[in-house]
């Protein structure tokens, strides 16, 4: 595609409740990065896949939080047990390989009821 | 560890008068530096970036940044304000590292009065 990919756009869930996040970076682009935006905040970077290497996850804020990328393509970030504090809105970037320019997608609004 | 931290989380300028948000970074080593701008419902965008070259980076619609090590400062300026530059504005830094997550500030939001 053009540009990255989110779905869903808005998401609102229940305290408790599980939720998947999903991202598809720009074709081709070997790094995906997780970032986290609560309200009034500026982004906390969560998770980076590149290529086949491990992901880095020293952003991740608890066990309850996990992401997954099959090869070069599509991720997903899972939520298990939602709590209200997981409230933000959730972005995906990628770039080329690491270390080149970051391409945003617009985002998951996520609501924890 | 790396922090970003902007002044003022909110700025007004009127039509045509001079733009200027301020970034002030920490870095244990030397930084790269980005600004990215956010429009409403939309993901951030590229302004521009700092990796070590040129100290005065110009970057897109009119937008430049000088890095200034002495005051360990990356302040956005723009010599004339237009309506359509209202956004909210981040400055973030990463670690000349590979992983190259980025840290960002908490954000300026800048009104454009008429």
């Amino acid at each position: 595609g053009a540009g990255v990919s989110q779905s869903p756009s808005n998401k609102v869930t229940e305290k408790g409740k599980d939720v998947e996040l999903r991202c598809d970076p720009i074709s081709g682009h070997t790094a995906l990065y997780w970032y986290r935006q609560r309200l009034g905040q500026g982004l906390e970077f969560l998770i980076y896949f590149q290529g086949n290497s491990a992901p880095d996850k020293s952003g991740l804020p608890s066990d309850r939080f996990s992401a997954e990328r099959t090869g070069e393509s599509v991720s997903t970030l899972t939520i298990q047990r939602t709590q209200q504090e997981d409230s933000a809105v959730y972005l995906c970037a990628s770039s080329l390989n690491a270390g080149g320019e970051q391409f945003f997608g617009p985002g998951t609004r996520l609501t924890v009821l | 560890a790396q922090s970003v931290t902007q002044l003022g989380s909110h700025v007004s300028v009127s039509e045509g008068a001079l733009v200027l948000l301020r970034c002030n970074y920490s870095s244990s080593v030397p930084p790269y530096l980005f600004w990215y701008v956010q429009y409403p419902n939309q993901g951030l965008q590229l302004l521009l970036k700092y990796t070590s070259a040129a100290t005065l980076v110009k970057g897109i619609n009119g937008f430049e940044a000088e890095f200034k090590k002495s005051e360990t400062s990356f302040h956005l300026t723009k010599p004339s304000a237009h309506m359509s530059d209202a956004a909210e504005y981040f400055c973030a830094s990463s670690y000349s590292g590979s992983a190259r997550q980025l840290t960002f500030g908490s954000g300026t939001q800048l009104t454009v009065l008429p």
